[in-house]
């Protein structure tokens, strides 16, 4: 398996403007997460879905955020409008129910806002 | 509100050293807590993961223990390499309703091991 799958790997944009981040979790896992990485906050759960389903987005920022998974295989986390203070490097997880309780992270993408 | 520490926030030691990184908890009502490892521009790999009814795990030349009345862990590293050097995060599952996947995150404590 190759893992879970993150696109783009880095992405610089001005404030404002539309982020979209992608992730593709492994085949077969149940649960998808979306981590924020910071210097200040350390790690931090976002959002997380169970079959596609939004489970718990208590640690969604802001309504400038928003995370979708339309099906198994492919998840998106939005910024509309990306503001500085959003730089961050942002992580995609997936686990698999019944499984141990570890989640398989991917590369992250490096977000920049100027 | 449960807060994960971890103590130092930066090791250096030389190869064949062991390590030993500390991973402090305020809140002892956990299902489990793990060892995870970060390299520069990647994820994080699970390495360990205790249970809270156990009071040690190991793999290799790594040992985790867990303490849950005294809120700790230690993760031991054997004969330590320059391939062990990382960012190393502990992070536990709160026992509260509803909590599976919402781990809580140390800071890290990142480890260079000089040849």
């Amino acid at each position: 398996d190759a893992g879970v799958i993150q696109s783009p790997r880095h992405e610089v944009t001005e404030m404002g403007q539309e982020v979209t981040l992608r992730c593709k979790p492994i085949s077969g896992h149940d649960y998808l997460f979306w981590y924020r990485q910071t210097m200040m906050r350390g790690l931090e759960l976002l959002i997380y879905f169970n079959n596609n389903v939004p489970i718990d987005d208590s640690g969604m920022p802001e309504d400038r955020f928003s995370a979708k998974m339309p099906n198994a295989s492919f998840s998106t986390l939005k910024i509309q409008p990306s503001e500085p203070r959003d730089s961050a490097v942002y992580f995609c997880a997936s686990s698999r129910a019944g499984g141990p309780d570890t989640q398989y992270f991917g590369p992250g993408t490096r977000l920049t806002v100027l | 509100k449960q807060e994960v520490t971890q103590i130092p926030a930066a090791l250096s030691v030389p190869e064949g050293e062991n390590l030993v990184l500390n991973c402090s908890f305020t809140d002892s009502a956990i299902y489990n807590l793990q060892w995870f490892r970060q390299d520069p521009g990647k994820g994080l790999t699970s390495l360990l993961l205790i249970q809270s009814s156990q009071r040690e795990q190991t793999s290799g030349r790594l040992n985790a223990s867990l303490d849950k009345s005294s809120g700790r862990s230690t993760l031991y590293i054997a004969a330590s390499q320059p391939g062990d050097s990382a960012t190393y995060l502990c992070a536990v599952r709160p026992r509260l309703p509803d909590s599976w996947g919402k781990l809580q995150f140390g800071a890290g404590t990142q480890v260079v091991v000089t040849p």
